[in-house]
This record gives C-alpha cells, structure tokens and sequence, in this order.
C-alpha cells in the first residue's frame, strides 16, 4: 500500500462549481497536511497547510482532515479558469522530516 | 524577496554522461530539499541539506548526491546518467524546521538521451 494516494484525475469542471479533492494515507504519524497547486511547466505554490486534526480555510479554499479516517480534503468554493492546474497532497511527520507527496490531480476549470 | 532559484532551466545529456544542478535557496533559508518530479512516480524527495550537512535522505541510488555551500546555495549532482533520470528536478527551501513551508523554485528540466 502506498503511504499517500490520490486520484490523478483529470477532473473537468464548470466555472463557479465547488471542486472537492482529496487524499488518503496509511502512516499514522503524520502531522502536518499540505496542498500545493502546481500550473504546468512551474513549480508546486504551497497553498495552505494544517496541522494534526480539523479544518482550515483561506478565501476561497479549505483544508479538511480527518485523521481517524486517514483521509484528507481541498475545498475550492466558486471554481475559476485560473485554478486549473494540477492539486498536490503533501504530508508529513513533523517539521523536520521530508515531505510525502501524493501524484497530484489534474484539474480543469471550463469557463 | 527573490524566490527560489534553479539553474539552467533546460538541460539534455546522453547515456553515461554527469550533470550538476544549481539552487539558490529565498534569503534567509538555511534548508534546501531536492525532488525528482516523474509523470510515474510523481514527486520524490531525494535529500535535504542544513547548514551544510545532510539531514535527510531519500530512497535513490548513490549516483545522486549533493552539497551546501556556506551562503545555503545547494547543488545536486547525477553521475553515469541513466534514461530513467529524464525528469524535472525541483529544489525547495525553507526556514529552519519547517519543512511544512516549503518554497519551490521552477525546477531543472533534465532529458537524458
């Protein structure tokens, strides 16, 4: 089993839908949660990052995870063209410890 | 502030030939991390460099390695390139212990044939 799964996608979606992406992993140790969006032919932006449990939410973004469960979520509310681009999970121990990354989802906003 | 900085941007080498990379980490950063970005593996860490010394390593063969000079500017270095070494290359900086703050740069994009 890998430590972090997530959908490659590729999600299409209309202009101003909510676009729910997610991820889910085995380590239990893991503390901290990010998402990256990267845009083609750039590096990843680090879009927001939780620690340990709960949500967190930055305009029009939010993060959700649920650690019983394993399982991690991005929220984008009122979806642009300009989000499309491909979501990156990324997890990890502690602030020390190198990040795991999921393959990321391709996302694709239709104006 | 300047972001991070990578280069060259675009390299092509053949079979068994050597390459450096170059990083140049946000001012201030003191850790660099290097990453090999892979349409099948997707992103892999491959090591993290702090005041000079390797901290962390990831799960790649001994030909990939690194280094951290004194003002935190990092290389990497690939020796008897393979074919599966074609990827983009990512470098990422960030302040001491959080590596959770991560800030990439735009990345090397290395083809080997």
């Amino acid at each position: 089993q890998k430590e972090v799964e997530q959908d490659p996608g590729p999600l299409s979606v209309p202009e101003g839908a909510i676009v729910s992406l997610n991820c889910t992993y085995s380590n239990s140790a893991f503390q901290y949660f990010m998402w990256y969006r990267q845009y083609s032919r750039k590096g990843p932006e680090l879009l927001m990052y939780t620690y340990s449990s709960g949500n967190k939410e930055d305009g029009r973004f939010t993060a959700q995870v649920d650690k019983s469960s394993k399982y991690i979520s991005l929220f984008i509310r009122d979806s642009q063209p300009s989000d499309s681009a491909t979501y990156l999970c990324a997890l990890s121990n502690s602030g020390n410890t190198p990040l795991v990354f999921g393959k990321g989802t391709r996302l694709s906003v239709i104006a | 502030k300047a972001g991070v900085t990578q280069t060259p941007r675009y390299l092509i080498k053949t079979r068994g030939q050597q390459v450096t990379l170059s990083c140049s980490p946000i001012s201030g950063h003191r850790s660099v991390s290097w990453y090999q970005q892979t349409p099948g593996q997707g992103l892999q860490f491959l090591f993290e460099y702090f005041s000079e010394t390797q901290r962390n390593k990831g799960n790649f063969p001994g030909r990939f390695s690194g280094r951290q000079f004194s003002n935190s500017r990092s290389e990497m270095n690939v020796s008897t390139l393979e074919l599966g070494d074609s990827a983009l290359y990512l470098c990422a900086s960030s302040l001491e212990g959080k590596l959770h703050e991560q800030f990439f740069g735009p990345g090397t994009r290395l083809t080997v044939l």
